[in-house]
């Protein structure tokens, strides 16, 4: 069975840009979570999308903007680039949209802004 | 306001021996706690986990003890083996809430 995928694996841009991440649930799953990590730190959460509806949003500005699609994948927006999103994001998967829901995460997009 | 600390930035333990990973939190609303392992070029991949209603869950090698009036959670790997080396994050939800709160993680080296 196929776990999440994300794309790209590496992305290197330059700052004032605009970046768009891409990931597919494992297959049944609805809800998807979008996180940052940079390095030294845990996750840290951006975005839940469930049925296609944002149902959280952590503590990052509005340059920072998802989607979820009828078939459930997701994308993650990021404009006006700055030095300091250059950072591990994350996508996870999970059945429901709350609680014990197990969050399966995927590979991540390495994110580099110069 | 870091909710979720993993205060042992890395740790080293034999082979064979037992590896205690320690997380503390702040938030008493945490209901539910999990633990992820991470490889490098990897994401991180679920371990096991506890709910608030229990203080114990095991799992192979893996036990995850919870002290809810210490808000503290241990996560013991016995035997430790050179596959355990990776990083561990301690995880925190709020049952009815969507985000995990992650600890800063912990690096785990097991020796030959």
């Amino acid at each position: 069975d196929a776990g999440v995928t994300q794309s790209p694996t590496h992305l290197i841009k330059t700052r004032g840009q605009h970046v768009t991440l891409r990931c597919s649930p494992i297959s049944g799953h609805k809800s998807v979570s979008w996180y940052q990590q940079v390095l030294g730190q845990g996750p840290q959460f951006i975005f839940q999308y469930y049925e296609k509806e944002e149902r959280g949003r952590g503590n990052f500005p509005d340059r920072f903007s998802a989607r979820q699609f009828p078939n459930y994948s997701s994308e993650l927006n990021v404009n006006a680039l700055l030095l300091g999103d250059s950072a591990l994001y994350l996508c996870a998967s999970s059945p429901g949209s709350r609680g014990k829901n197990i969050q399966y995460f995927g590979a991540g997009t390495r994110l580099s802004v110069l | 306001d870091q909710q979720v600390k993993q205060n042992s930035p890395s740790l080293s333990v034999q082979e064979g021996r037992i590896s205690i990973l320690n997380c503390d939190y702040t938030n008493s609303m945490f209901d539910y706690f999990l633990w992820y392992k991470k490889y490098p070029a990897e994401g991180p991949t679920f371990l096991i986990s506890i709910s608030s209603i229990k203080d114990k869950n095991e799992d192979g090698r893996f036990t995850v003890f919870l002290n809810k009036s210490a808000k503290h959670l241990s996560l013991h790997i016995v035997p430790s083996q050179p596959g355990d080396s990776a990083v561990y994050f301690c995880a925190a939800i709020i049952q009815g809430a969507q985000k995990l709160v992650f600890g800063q993680g912990t690096r785990l080296t097991i020796n030959p």
